[in-house]
């Protein structure tokens, strides 16, 4: 596709649910990253990939919190367990150059994810 | 460590007047800065970047931005402001050689008529 694509748009789970979000990169992007976007505050970095390599989870909250991009394109961040407090909106970014930083990353329209 | 501060969460200009959004930066090493527009519902899309060849950097939309190292700041501008610019800006820094990018907690412009 031409853009990055998220799926689902909007997710409403009970607590204690498990839920699975996915990214599409631009086709042939080499870097995917993963951010938390809470209410009224800017992205926070959850994790980061080069191509299947997955070289930065830092931002990671918990150990509830689980990505992977097995072959290098689609990416999936799984929650366990939700939390009322995992509430946000899930954005995911790709890259064309694997030497980074001063790429611009090229954003989906995210997921945003209700935990009731 | 980086970090981001942007100058007032919101702002609110008239159609047609200058707009100014604030941001001052803190970097160990030269940084890459940012400025990334979201619209609701919307992922962010890239406005502008510095990475050193020039300290004003003109970005779409006519919104520039300028690189202060004495100030630690990246302000940006516009001259003329149109009510197609009501949004949320974040400034954005990320060191050279790294790939992490710390975004500020925003600011989101109203456009008067």
């Amino acid at each position: 596709g031409a853009g990055v694509s998220q799926s689902p748009r909007y997710k409403v789970a009970k607590r204690g649910q498990d839920v699975a979000l996915r990214c599409d990169p631009i086709s042939g992007h080499v870097s995917l990253f993963w951010y938390q976007q809470a209410l009224g505050q800017g992205p926070e970095f959850l994790t980061y990939f080069q191509n299947e390599a997955q070289l930065d989870k830092s931002g990671l909250p918990s150990d509830r919190f689980f990505a992977e991009r097995p072959e290098g394109s689609v990416s999936t961040l799984k929650i366990q367990r939700t939390q009322q407090e995992d509430s946000a909106v899930y954005l995911c970014a790709s890259s064309s150059d694997s030497s980074l930083s001063n790429q611009p990353q090229h954003f989906g329209d995210g997921t945003r994810l209700s935990i009731l | 460590a980086q970090s981001v501060t942007q100058l007032g969460s919101h702002v609110s200009v008239s159609e047609g007047a200058l707009v100014l959004l604030r941001c001052n930066y803190s970097s160990s090493v030269p940084p890459y800065l940012f400025w990334y527009v979201q619209y609701p519902n919307q992922g962010l899309q890239l406005l502008l970047k510095y990475t050193s060849a020039a300290t004003l950097v003109k970005g779409i939309n006519g919104f520039e931005a300028e690189f202060k190292k004495s100030e630690t700041s990246f302000h940006l501008t516009k001259p003329s402001a149109h009510m197609s610019d009501a949004a949320e800006y974040f400034c954005a820094v990320s060191e050279t050689g790294g790939f992490k990018t710390i975004f500020g907690a925003g600011t989101r412009l109203f456009v008067k008529a």
